[in-house]
């Protein structure tokens, strides 16, 4: 099993660029999860899914958008990326508490 | 919503020490703690978890005590090795969604 995957590893946008972030698990979790990590200010959570088709969004949700149209991909999308968005992303996924993360996304903004 | 403060931010220790990394919650129907370590370049991986009903746990060298009345739960390594090393979080849940709200980090250094 290849556990949480995301694609791609690095990615350099220009202010106003858009790009999606893949997230794909094959656990058959139900919960799927994006956090971006800032320094000293650990993870922090973006948006949720409590399964297929559903989003919610969590503690900061401004600027992104994601969806969940199959159970195993959970994809998140910046519309028009900003440097504030300049982060470590990490996908997570769950069937109950225990949360499986993928090995992060590094997204600079310039 | 729920709010974490961990301490410290950094700690170092030398090799065969033990190391406490304390974390706080402000949700008292928070039911659910785990601690992630993460190494350089990887994402964060469970390492031990306790629930609510329970106060303390261990896992060889790991273990995690809570104290529900102070809303506190801590973890100790005992034994350090260099391999010990890393970043560690602390987290808690309170909903049934398995959302968690992570502390800030520890960067734990072990010297050998």
């Amino acid at each position: 099993n290849a556990g949480v995957t995301q694609t791609p590893k690095f990615r350099v946008l220009k202010t106003g660029q858009s790009m999606t972030l893949l997230c794909a698990q094959d656990m058959n979790h139900e919960y799927m999860y994006w956090y971006r990590q800032d320094p000293g200010m650990g993870l922090r959570l973006i948006h949720y899914s409590v399964g297929e088709g559903t989003t919610a969004k969590g503690e900061v949700p401004d600027g992104y958008n994601v969806s969940r149209l199959k159970k195993q991909n959970f994809l998140l999308g910046l519309e028009s990326a900003a440097p504030s968005q300049t982060s470590v992303y990490f996908c997570a996924s769950s069937f109950y508490n225990e949360q499986f993360f993928g090995p992060g996304t590094r997204l600079t903004v310039l | 919503g729920e709010n974490v403060e961990q301490h410290p931010s950094t700690l170092s220790v030398q090799e065969g020490d033990s190391a406490v990394i304390k974390c706080t919650y402000s949700d008292s129907a928070s039911n659910y703690f785990p601690w992630y370590k993460q190494e350089l370049g990887k994402g964060p991986q469970l390492i031990i978890d306790i629930r609510s009903n329970v106060g303390e746990k261990k896992d060889q060298r790991i273990a995690v005590t809570l104290n529900k009345t102070a809303k506190h739960f801590s973890l100790h390594i005992t034994e350090t090795q260099p391999e010990d090393s890393a970043v560690y979080f602390c987290a808690a849940a309170s909903t049934s969604y398995g959302k968690l709200t992570f502390g800030q980090g520890t960067i734990l250094t072990v010297h050998p």
